[in-house]
């Protein structure tokens, strides 16, 4: 979507790798979100951010961590990869709450 | 959070109306309704949010019941690229995080 990209688009990995995945925006919205998609437990939020330096963790933060040095960009970072970080990941930007989010086309992460 | 409540999947025919429903039952004052939908190998994608009165946009609209209870999200005339996964979730103003449940798969039919 024109707005947020996220990079890259696909990944291979080995288990005790480190990962960062990108998501820039050209927006300036306040808020970036990092959720993860898995079959049987739909999208579900791993940290994010409500502006430069400021960030929280959300409900599967273990593992997961993140930096947001500049207002278009959120990292997630995974320190050493696992097989159950398998996933498509999706990064979503927000001005606020009476706004909607707009989510990128997501990251799909292969650990092997 | 409160939750919401909405029917696994949902069939329609090809041009006609769609009405997704959607159960909030503890709804707070502060919490907006907001809706999105994610087509097959794609990111969810925003569609409509209200918090008391009915909207309207190009995609869609949102009518709310008057205690807030509930709400239905309309699509005017279904077509094949509708076919999504719906999802009504309740956003609290200030609590500035949206939690997916499993949502409406809703099929079109040709």
């Amino acid at each position: 979507d024109a707005g947020i990209t996220q990079s890259p688009r696909h990944k291979v990995t080995e288990t005790g790798t480190p990962v960062t995945l990108r998501c820039h925006q050209t927006e300036n919205h306040r808020y970036m979100y990092w959720y993860r998609q898995d079959p049987g437990h739909g999208l579900r939020l791993i940290h994010y951010s409500y502006g430069v330096k400021d960030t929280d963790k959300g409900e599967v933060s273990d593992g997961y961590s993140v930096s947001r040095s500049k207002t278009e960009d959120f990292l997630l970072t995974l320190e050493s990869a696992t097989s159950s970080q398998t996933s498509v990941y999706f990064c979503a930007i927000s001005p606020g709450t009476v706004y909607g989010y707009t989510f990128g086309s997501g990251t799909r992460l292969t650990v092997v | 959070d409160a939750k919401t409540t909405q029917p696994n999947s949902m069939e329609s025919n090809e041009e006609e109306p769609v009405h997704l429903p959607c159960n909030h039952s503890t709804i707070s004052g502060t919490d907006y309704i907001h809706w999105y939908r994610q087509l097959p190998s794609q990111g969810p994608e925003y569609v409509i949010h209200g918090l008391t009165s009915n909207v309207n946009n190009r995609m869609a609209s949102l009518a709310i019941a008057e205690d807030r209870k509930s709400s239905t999200l309309i699509l005017h005339r279904a077509t094949l690229r509708d076919a999504a996964v719906y999802y009504c979730i309740l956003f609290n103003f200030g609590n500035e995080k949206l939690t997916f449940g499993t949502g409406t798969r809703l099929t079109i039919i040709p």
